[in-house]
């Protein structure tokens, strides 16, 4: 299976930026595309794509959100951070079978 | 709008079985794939498995391979988990989610608890 490594968690100030960070034990490119994908979750909710195919912006998303990385390292961004932004982020990788999700980074305000 | 709702979660007893639904509306449900995911108290995603549009593919992680079985109905725009010989490790917030080509997911239900206990 793929493992993917993410920071526990993470504290910024509101509107700076924070970076996410995922690492893989194994490439998740195919084509030309990189098959990683984030997502957010507030306590008591479900997931919510964000980002699909490393760097894509899913719908509704606003623009302060970013994903960037190819092969084994992967980022997330969210510049300028709002309070509505604490929450937990994962990131998923569907290169290869099964599925995998990262541990999660728990993102909070100092 | 997409929406999932999910449903049959509950106390269980360790060793018998459940099975969950997923009723899905607001999109055209026979043209996506769709997935199961999981989440322990306080933990993190598990992925549990997928089905294609036609039920000819269904993919699972491996250590649940034997223990669970992800079924569909297009006609009724349902997903279903079936669960057996379930221990205390399978206590969690079930989630059913939609497909995408890519492979991510991009509408999820609300969830629903099952928890094993005697």
């Amino acid at each position: 299976d793929i493992v993917l490594t993410q920071s526990p968690a993470l504290a910024v100030s509101l509107g700076q930026r924070a970076t996410i960070s995922c690492k893989t034990n194994q490439n998740v490119d195919y084509y030309g595309n990189s098959y990683m994908h984030w997502y957010q979750q507030k306590p008591g909710q479900q997931p919510k794509l964000l980002i699909y195919l490393a760097s894509n912006l899913a719908s509704g998303i606003p623009a302060r959100f970013s994903g960037r990385g190819s092969g084994t390292d992967f980022t997330l961004t969210i510049d300028p951070v709002e309070a509505d932004d604490t929450a937990t982020y994962y990131c998923q990788q569907s290169r290869n079978l099964p599925n995998t999700f990262g541990a999660g980074t728990k993102l909070e305000l100092k | 709008e997409v929406k999932l709702v999910e449903s049959g979660g509950g106390l269980v007893q360790p060793g018998r079985s459940l099975k969950l639904s997923c009723a899905a509306s607001g999109f055209s449900f026979n043209d996506y794939w769709m997935g199961w995911v999981r989440q322990a108290p306080g933990k993190g995603l598990e992925w549990i498995g997928e089905i294609n549009q036609d039920s000819s593919t269904i993919n699972y992680t491996p250590s649940l391979k034997d223990k669970f079985t992800i079924s569909r109905d297009n006609a009724q725009n349902t997903l279903y988990l079936q669960m057996s010989k379930l221990g205390s490790e399978d206590t969690a917030i079930y989630y059913c989610a939609r497909g995408t080509n890519y492979g991510g997911y991009s509408g999820w239900g609300q969830g629903v608890m099952v928890t094993v206990s005697s």
